[in-house]
């Protein structure tokens, strides 16, 4: 079965320390990744995306993420994390939609950040 | 900009009066998608179109129904909202063979 598993509900760090959020996937074949992100009342912002290549890829707001076939782990890093990053963010994967593949995307429950001063 | 419009932003219904969320985009992508997501959930898919051909996962109640009248706009029709339809919804589009997903801004609605 398709799924997609973020392991921390909830993580809190300090301003300035560095942010690694897991995400772990089970799927048929190498899905696209993508990493978002959710402000309160908010829609989804694209971080970044992984379709193929350089398994370590760079997104905006300094956020970069590594796609480990291995481990069917795709996780997220921010070397200093910013006040302003204290939100949700959803890791998800799919396909390109095909005649023979929705191309849904299947998202994990989120992991809620939390930024100290 | 190409993007992806969903109107309105915050939509406040009556229990049980028919309401109706729109989706418009310019990016010519011929997939569209309806999310759902309720507090502190992921994204739901209810169901999508590809090209005119509608598909319904088969956990979206019989109380949601979409159209896609043109490759622009999608609607979502919600026929007699109940309190546990209060969400945010979100569409989105994609291209066949495309890479990735342009979502809107969604629309928040409230069942009162």
């Amino acid at each position: 079965a398709q799924s997609v598993t973020q392991p921390d509900i909830h993580i809190t760090v300090s301003e300035g320390a560095s942010l690694e959020l897991r995400c772990n996937y089970s799927y048929g074949a190498t899905p696209y990744l993508f990493w978002y992100v959710q402000s309160p009342g908010q829609g989804l912002q694209l971080l970044l995306k992984y379709f193929s290549g350089d398994t370590l890829v760079q997104g905006i707001k300094g956020f970069e993420a590594e796609f480990k076939r291995s481990q069917s782990s795709f996780n997220l890093r921010k070397p200093s994390v910013h006040w302003s990053d204290a939100a949700e963010y959803f890791c998800a994967v799919g396909r390109s939609p095909s005649s023979g593949n929705t191309g849904k995307l299947i998202f994990g429950q989120g992991t809620t950040l939390q930024v100290k001063p | 900009d190409a993007m992806v419009i969903q109107n309105p932003r915050y939509q406040v219904t009556q229990f049980g009066k028919p309401v109706t969320l729109s989706c418009s985009q310019t990016l010519n992508h011929n997939v569209m998608y309806w999310y759902q997501q309720k507090s502190s959930q992921a994204p739901k898919l209810l169901f999508h179109y590809y090209d005119k051909d509608f598909n319904n996962e088969a956990d979206t109640p019989d109380n949601f129904q979409s159209r896609r009248p043109n490759t622009s706009f999608c609607f979502l029709d919600i026929r007699s909202p109940g309190l546990g339809d209060a969400a945010m919804y979100l569409c989105a589009t994609s291209s066949k063979g495309g890479y990735g997903y342009t979502f809107g801004s969604g629309t928040r609605l409230t069942v009162v």
